[in-house]
């Protein structure tokens, strides 16, 4: 297993178009993660997954934005009618079920840039 | 609701020598687990360190240490005997209940020669 793949690794859309990221995960770990990371910050929450059910969703999390991850396996990012505030690295992590010491690996993120 | 603060925008250290990274953290939760990422500049989150709350003795692997002080909040990192690759961004985050973690500002640590 090669760790969290992301795809794409960069995004560049025009204002109000959609675009959706991937993020397929450490095969044996059933929860997984979104983070969105603007310059200068750390990364912040915005929702998680056990397996298929969708357990968490952080109020950032406007009504543009939807993730799924139909079967437990990889996880899909949308965001619709994108704005310039949306501009930022989207990062995915994934942790086996405890979730413990060092349990979270991350990918290398999408960055996304709206113009 | 659970935060961490790290004050220390950037550190500069030579090639070498310890540096410490500052890190404390607000929680009413007893039972957390704190960790330590580094983000190079491709964007990647490289896990370092853990410390739960509950471990008597403080983290340590390889040139990484965990200053953990329960009382005072704080966790902050020791990297010794820094070299030029630990250039980097540097996070603090904290886990608790509902297995998120919550990221601080971090600090960018620049290693010179």
């Amino acid at each position: 297993d090669t760790g969290v793949s992301q795809d794409p690794r960069h995004k560049i859309t025009k204002r109000g178009q959609n675009v959706t990221f991937r993020c397929d995960p450490i095969s044996e770990h059933n929860r997984l993660y979104w983070y969105r990371q603007t310059l200068g910050q750390g990364p912040e929450f915005l929702t998680y997954f056990q397996n298929e059910a969708q357990l968490e969703k952080s109020r950032l999390l406007s009504d543009r934005f939807s993730a799924e991850r139909p079967k437990g396996s990889f996880s899909t990012l949308e965001i619709q009618r994108t704005e310039q505030g949306d501009s930022a690295m989207y990062l995915c992590a994934s942790s086996p079920m405890a979730g413990s010491t060092g349990g979270y690996t991350f990918g290398s993120g999408t960055r996304l840039t709206v113009v | 609701a659970q935060k961490i603060t790290q004050t220390q925008p950037g550190m500069f250290v030579q090639e070498k020598e310890a540096v410490t990274l500052d890190c404390t953290y607000d929680t009413s939760d007893p039972s957390y687990g704190l960790f330590w990422y580094k983000q190079p500049s491709s964007g990647e989150m490289i896990f370092l360190i853990y410390q739960g709350s509950y471990d008597q003795q403080n983290a340590t692997e390889g040139r990484y240490s965990l200053n953990f002080q329960k009382a005072r909040k704080s966790a902050n990192l020791v990297i010794s005997a820094s070299q030029l690759g630990d250039s980097a961004m540097y996070f603090c985050a904290m886990r608790t209940g509902f297995q998120k973690l919550v990221f601080g500002t971090g600090t960018r640590l620049l290693v010179s020669p």
